[in-house]
């Protein structure tokens, strides 16, 4: 069965701290992305990648960057933590080609910022 | 530009009931496809449904069925025969061809009443 695995699934951090979320995921998927969700605003897109060591920015990317060094792996970095970041954070993966393939997610990370 | 929007906040029906949640979009692509995902209470976003934009035929599985309706640009999800493991967050993604990613709704909480 396909998997992608948050690190976390719950983490407290305080202000200023540099924060690292871990996803990976088993499928040879091409395409990872990170999101932000939030009660009536749904997810939000802040960073994707198609390819290794490739970024995109989302719709909300400010405060957060990313790396993906290796296919399987796709890390969010909250350079400078602040209390408006905490939030639910989901990762997902698919694979574009060949016919669309809808996205898998992860199970989530809840971040609390305090 | 993609853009969903789900006008229910929050629906309820009793078990063994029929619901329908509501899900209209906007998007210039002309190849796309839109889904529903739950989201239960363990986080875990789960495919329910997917529809082609291409396809007339509206899609079904199980107890879940779309009314795809391509020229008003709405995708609504009706349940029947209602249960408790339905009780979940619901969204509506789209996917467009050329965006290449997923824009999602708000988000419809959906409780069973038993």
């Amino acid at each position: 069965d396909v998997k992608v695995t948050q690190s976390s699934r719950y983490l407290v951090k305080r202000t200023g701290e540099k924060v690292f979320l871990e996803c990976v995921q088993d499928m040879d998927h091409e395409n990872m992305f990170w999101y932000r969700q939030d009660p009536g605003l749904g997810l939000r897109l802040i960073y994707f990648s198609y390819d290794v060591k490739m970024k995109e920015k989302g719709d909300i990317p400010e405060g957060y960057s990313v790396s993906r060094e290796k296919k399987e792996r796709f890390s969010l970095i909250l350079e400078s933590a602040s209390t408006n970041q905490t939030s639910m954070y989901l990762c997902a993966s698919d694979r574009p080609r060949g016919g669309y393939q809808p996205q898998h997610f992860g199970d989530g990370t809840r971040l609390s910022i305090l | 530009a993609q853009t969903v929007t789900q006008s229910q906040p929050e629906m309820s029906v009793q078990e063994a009931e029929t619901v329908t949640l509501s899900c209209t979009y906007d998007t210039s692509e002309s190849d796309y496809y839109l889904f529903w995902y739950k989201q239960p209470p363990s986080r875990q976003m789960i495919l329910v449904i997917r529809q082609e934009a291409y396809k007339q035929q509206n899609a079904t599985e199980n107890r879940f069925s779309v009314n795809f309706q391509k020229a008003a640009k709405s995708f609504s999800l009706k349940i029947s025969d209602s249960q408790l493991g339905d009780a979940a967050m619901y969204f509506c993604p789209i996917y467009g061809e050329g965006a290449q990613k997923l824009v999602f709704g708000q988000g419809t909480r959906l409780t069973i009443n038993p």
